[in-house]
């Protein structure tokens, strides 16, 4: 067990609508990060957050967004759903703002029919 | 701009050791990790060695660093059925802290 909690498991939602993922992350952590896995793509960095404030952008489609809380723990809001934002995303979390490993959580399986 | 390399897929007979390898663009890396993701599950963090290391032993894994190559292997000895799984090599870089990550490696075992 890495510590890092995410839910929703599994959603199961249609395209154009909204949802959201969330994360908490370990004890002690500050560092929040989201990816996306999908088969073709492999593991896409989408974004960063480190005690509340963004801090590093990947991937990520104008129609997603996310947030970090003062209580740290994280949500990912995916808007304008289509077929091709069906995967697997993952969060994780490390200690510092960069460069220590990152423990993830068991994902969210979002598909979109 | 950064990248990290691994071969997709890896067959290895159970009992036999697996080496699984990883190439780095970065020479400025300063961590590189290796994961591991069973089916249905998160990546789980195995091992991870300093870019100022050449070799670090944990039990039945070994991770070999050749800085000067740029390349970074992992080897599990006495593969077992339950080590049937998608390896991650990763890098952290020493630019930005960015990490990135390969694509995977599927390792499947023969009986």
């Amino acid at each position: 067990d890495s510590g890092v909690t995410q839910t929703p498991k599994h959603l199961i939602t249609a395209t154009g609508q909204r949802v959201t993922l969330r994360c908490s992350p370990r004890s002690g952590d500050l560092s929040v990060y989201w990816y996306q896995q999908s088969l073709d793509q492999g593991l896409q960095f989408l974004i960063q957050y480190y005690n509340g404030e963004e801090r590093a952008k990947g991937n990520i489609l104008e129609r997603f967004s996310a947030q970090q809380f003062p209580d740290l723990h994280s949500e990912l809001n995916l808007s304008s759903l289509e077929l091709g934002d069906s995967a697997l995303y993952f969060c994780a979390s490390s200690v510092a703002e960069g460069g220590s490993p990152l423990h993830f959580g068991n994902g969210t399986r979002l598909t979109v029919t | 701009g950064e990248d990290v390399e691994q071969s997709l897929f890896l067959s290895v007979r159970e009992g036999d050791s697996s080496v699984i390898n990883c190439t780095y663009t970065d020479s400025s890396s300063t961590y590189l990790y290796w994961y591991k993701q069973e089916p249905g599950a998160g990546l789980q963090l195995l091992t991870y060695i300093f870019s100022n290391m050449d070799m670090k032993q944990d039990q039945r894994l070994t991770v070999l660093l050749n800085k000067k190559d740029k390349h970074l292997s992992l080897r599990i000895a006495d593969t077992q059925t339950g080590d049937s799984a998608i390896y991650f090599c990763a890098e952290t870089s020493g630019r930005d802290d960015k990490i990135i990550f390969g694509k995977g490696t599927r390792l499947h075992i023969l009986p």
